[in-house]
């Protein structure tokens, strides 16, 4: 355990739907991140928030939206995916973010799969 | 952020030492050595890190080289629980983990 919780842990969409992965840190972090990992590939950062502030966005396409409201919370909205987007979403925190060395700790993941 | 080089998979017998080593060649000054472990499908889990000199933990110890160009993760006792991928990062100030394939550790009973 953590300290970081994603939910839901495991989702199916189509191409057309529209849902949202959540992420919440009880560390009281500043800095919050999200990653993909596809099959067999190493991860990938895709965003990162420090202070609720995007300081960093990957080149991801815009049919994947992150927001975070508070220091604590952190969404990804998904719509119109495609199958390729597949793959296991991983959130991560850390004490200060964005310029620092600080490691970062990973919640269970989300595994989506895009029918 | 430096490359860092790892053997793509390595075994180890359960109880004994897990000696997992990382080439990181062009290393900077001001770049740590991070290693993470991720169980399958799991989220990474952090391990250890370090700059320039050796450090223990209650999970393992760094081994890194005096001119930092390499280093080598230790599992003092080894189990099944282990068995994982490695990765190891370097790092500087951005905030950033760059992770590569990282090293697969199989523990054998």
């Amino acid at each position: 355990e953590t300290g970081v919780t994603q939910t839901p842990r495991h989702l199916v969409m189509g191409m057309t739907n529209k849902k949202s992965l959540k992420c919440e840190q009880h560390l009281g972090h500043n800095a919050m991140y999200w990653y993909k990992q596809s099959a067999k590939k190493p991860l990938e950062l895709m965003f990162v928030y420090s202070l609720e502030e995007r300081v960093e966005n990957n080149s991801v396409p815009s049919r994947f939206s992150p927001e975070c409201p508070n220091s604590s919370h952190l969404f990804l909205h998904l719509h119109t995916l495609q199958p390729e987007d597949s793959a296991l979403y991983l959130c991560a925190s850390s004490q200060e973010g964005g310029y620092s060395t600080d490691t970062q700790y990973f919640g269970p993941g989300t595994r989506l799969t895009v029918l | 952020d430096a490359k860092t080089t790892q053997p793509p998979s390595m075994d180890c017998a359960e109880g004994r030492a897990a000696n997992l080593p990382c080439n990181h060649s062009t290393i900077s000054g001001n770049e740590y050595v991070y290693w993470y472990r991720q169980i399958h499908s799991q989220g990474p889990q952090y391990i250890i890190h370090g700059l320039k000199n050796n450090e223990t933990n209650e999970m393992a110890s760094l081994i890194i080289t005096e001119d930092r160009k390499s280093s080598t993760l230790i599992l003092p006792h080894a189990t099944l629980r282990d068995t994982a991928v490695y990765y190891c990062i370097a790092s500087s100030n951005t905030g950033k983990l760059i992770f590569g394939q990282g090293t697969t550790l199989q523990v054998k009973p």
